[in-house]
């Protein structure tokens, strides 16, 4: 099983909201991400969580904030977003990671993302 | 840090053909290097790998070159079908240091005609 369950699949919210994203691996690994996609763009990583604790933070600005309360699941807690964040969101999860990512050579399985849009 | 090249954007072939797509990488400590084939509406899904100690791999009618001393690989998909179609995506991964994480490159947009 190589299954990375997101939701919700879509997910509609207003610049004052606060929504959150999940996200769920069953497959033993203890690395997880969250990444951005745009339309006709590659993924973007945001967020890396190593065994439970953010090792990475792209930059992102703070009305996203990663959650990990166990070693399956990942939240992305969302509040006071902007139109320009709508896009697709993607969980993705592997085998080993390093403090500053995953262990070179480790496959990554995505998601199927969360289809963000922000009015 | 590592930059992915990947060319071409869009590919078009007859149903039947063979496609390739091809990426570069700027790192030469890169050691891995998934492909990923996204369809519309869809999260990617990793549909073959190759290590840096592998010149190729083969899968069913996919397969993955390697060349280390370019510093290029490439995907090729033979006797494609209409449900190739999809967005492929080449990437590298480096061990630790400032990054260990998924450099993309920018897509390519594959449409196989019937």
């Amino acid at each position: 099983d190589t299954e990375v369950t997101q939701t919700p699949k879509h997910l509609v919210m207003g610049m004052t909201n606060k929504k959150s994203l999940k996200c769920e691996q069953h497959m033993g690994h203890r690395a997880m991400y969250w990444y951005k996609q745009k339309a006709k763009k590659p993924p973007e990583l945001m967020f890396v969580y190593s065994y439970e604790k953010l090792s990475i933070n792209e930059s992102v600005p703070s009305r996203f904030s990663p959650e990990c309360p166990n070693s399956s699941l990942l939240n992305l807690h969302l509040h006071a977003l902007q139109p320009e964040d709508s896009a697709l969101y993607l969980c993705a999860s592997s085998q080993g990671a390093l403090a500053r990512g995953w262990r070179a050579g480790t496959e990554a399985f995505f998601g199927q993302g969360t289809r963000l849009t922000v009015v | 840090g590592e930059n992915v090249e990947q060319h071409p954007s869009t590919l078009s072939v007859q149903e039947g053909d063979s496609a390739v797509i091809k990426c570069t990488y700027s790192d030469s400590a890169s050691n891995y290097f998934p492909w990923y084939k996204q369809e519309l509406g869809k999260g990617p899904q990793l549909i073959i790998d190759i290590r840096s100690n592998v010149g190729e791999k083969k899968d069913q009618r996919i397969a993955v070159t390697l060349n280390k001393t370019a510093k290029h690989f490439s995907l090729h998909i033979t006797e494609t079908q209409p449900e190739d179609s999809a967005v492929y995506f080449c990437a590298a991964s480096s061990p630790g240091g400032s990054q260990g994480n998924l450099i993309f490159g920018k897509g390519t947009k594959l449409s196989v005609k019937p």
